[in-house]
């Protein structure tokens, strides 16, 4: 078992080009979530996904789109990156729909230029 | 208002020196969880402790010990006679019921434990 896999892992865009970061599970769990880190601000979550067809925002979500493609997959996109959007992004599965621990990808760093 | 409040930004100790990393938390729920994670330099997020809000024992692990008391609200972890290979930053967060039955996190800013030899 692999866990939550997440790619890139490195990406630079220029302000304005969009990009796509995938996360896949195999776990079977149902929920997944999005978040942002960012230095002194701890992990912020961007959006989450309590189940296959299901998205909500989270504390961070303006210039961010999210997609569930099927119960492993959850891809968060930018439309049109802007310098703030700079920042280490972590897809994360919990165990029992966040009651549990959370089991984390290794992160994309993102910077935007 | 920060749900999950780490006062301590950074603490910096020698080895062999104990150390305790404060979380204060803040909810209206009766049924929350409340969590530590460690991220090393090398910047991985590793679990290291769940309790759930019925759950008032404390925990000992190895070196590790979490003393959890809601009439203050607090989730507090004490490392003793730290090592280097501790120094990383530790994040305290907090789960609660949110839309569609998931349980949403909250991370607190997170305490950065630097270690000398």
């Amino acid at each position: 078992n692999a866990g939550v896999t997440q790619t890139p892992k490195f990406q630079v865009l220029k302000t304005g080009q969009s990009m796509t970061l995938q996360c896949a599970q195999d776990m079977n769990h149902n929920s997944m979530y999005w978040y942002r880190q960012d230095p002194g601000m701890g992990l912020r979550l961007i959006y989450y996904s309590a189940s296959e067809g299901t998205t909500d925002k989270g504390e961070v979500p303006n210039g961010y789109n999210v997609s569930r493609l099927n119960k492993r997959e959850f891809s968060l996109r930018l439309e049109s990156a802007a310098p703030s959007q700079t920042s280490v992004y972590f897809c994360a599965s919990p165990k029992r729909e966040g009651k549990g621990e959370q089991f984390f990808g290794p992160g994309t760093r993102l910077t935007v230029l | 208002a920060q749900k999950v409040t780490q006062a301590q930004t950074e603490i910096s100790v020698v080895e062999k020196e104990d150390v305790t990393l404060d979380c204060v938390y803040e909810t209206r729920d009766t049924t929350y969880y409340l969590f530590w994670y460690k991220q090393p330099p090398s910047g991985e997020l590793v679990f290291l402790i769940r309790r759930n809000s019925f759950d008032e024992q404390n925990e000992i692990s190895g070196r590790y010990s979490w003393n959890f008391q809601k009439s203050t609200s607090s989730f507090n972890f004490t490392i003793t006679a730290s090592q280097v290979v501790d120094s990383a930053v530790y994040f305290c967060a907090l789960s609660e019921a949110g839309a569609g039955g998931s349980y949403i996190p909250t991370f607190g800013r997170g305490t950065s434990l630097i270690v000398h030899p």
